[in-house]
């Protein structure tokens, strides 16, 4: 079974605090993991993405880290700000283009 | 580019009803996907369709589910006959895979939020 697992199911931080997600998944051929961001009555987003190829990768406030021989990634945000206050939803794909999503983070963040 | 549209935004339907879903990809994706996103089990793949052909329906829960794409820019998810447990809201997503760099970004619509009493 194609699973992603994603902790914690909820996360409350401060202003400027660094929230970590985390998600572990057990399939070999998933070589694609990218993080969706979704508000209240959205769709979900595309936030950011990494290939198995790199250990890290950032853009803006936002860093995935990747540990392959672990099968675990992060979504770390730098510096948070109130409106990013979402649900976060970590997910992998192999070949073929169907994305297996993780249960979903519901982080609030604190002004 | 108006994105992904879904319609109707909110259907509120007595069980044993039949329902219809509809999404327009963005214009020029050849992926097509439907989603069902409820709090007890998340984000669901219902199934997708590549160049209108469905690929993989093997997340469709029931035979009451069925899924159509007559043509690339219109696509319908049926329930019937629909049921309380149906209860949820229905998103649909499209892209072209490989664009942009490898990112494989997935565009979802709006969704649809179902109520079946």
């Amino acid at each position: 079974q194609q699973q992603v697992k994603q902790s914690p199911q909820s996360l409350i931080v401060q202003k400027g605090g660094i929230p970590i997600i985390n998600c572990a998944y057990e399939n070999t051929a998933f070589d694609y993991f990218p993080w969706y961001q979704q508000f209240p009555g959205k769709g979900p987003a595309l936030l950011i993405a990494i290939r198995p190829d790199v250990s890290e990768k950032k853009e803006g406030r936002f860093t995935i880290s990747f540990n392959k021989s672990a099968k675990q990634f992060s979504l770390h945000i730098m510096d948070s700000q109130p409106g990013d206050s979402a649900t976060y939803f970590c997910a992998a794909s192999s070949p073929g283009n169907k994305l297996v999503f993780g249960a979903g983070t519901i982080l609030r963040v604190k002004s | 580019d108006a994105g992904v549209i879904q319609s109707p935004r909110h259907e509120v339907t007595e069980m044993g009803q039949e329902v219809t879903l509809r999404c327009k990809p963005i214009s020029g994706h050849d992926y097509l996907f439907w989603y069902r996103q409820t709090m007890m089990r998340g984000l669901e793949l219902l199934i997708y369709f590549n160049n209108n052909v469905p690929i993989d329906d093997s997340g469709m829960p029931e035979d009451r589910f069925s899924a159509k794409m007559p043509n690339a820019s219109f696509s319908t998810l049926k329930i019937q006959p629909s049921e309380p447990r149906d209860s949820a809201v229905y998103f649909c997503a499209s892209n072209i895979p490989g664009l942009a760099g490898g990112r494989n970004e997935q565009f979802f619509g709006p969704g649809t939020r179902l109520t079946v009493l």
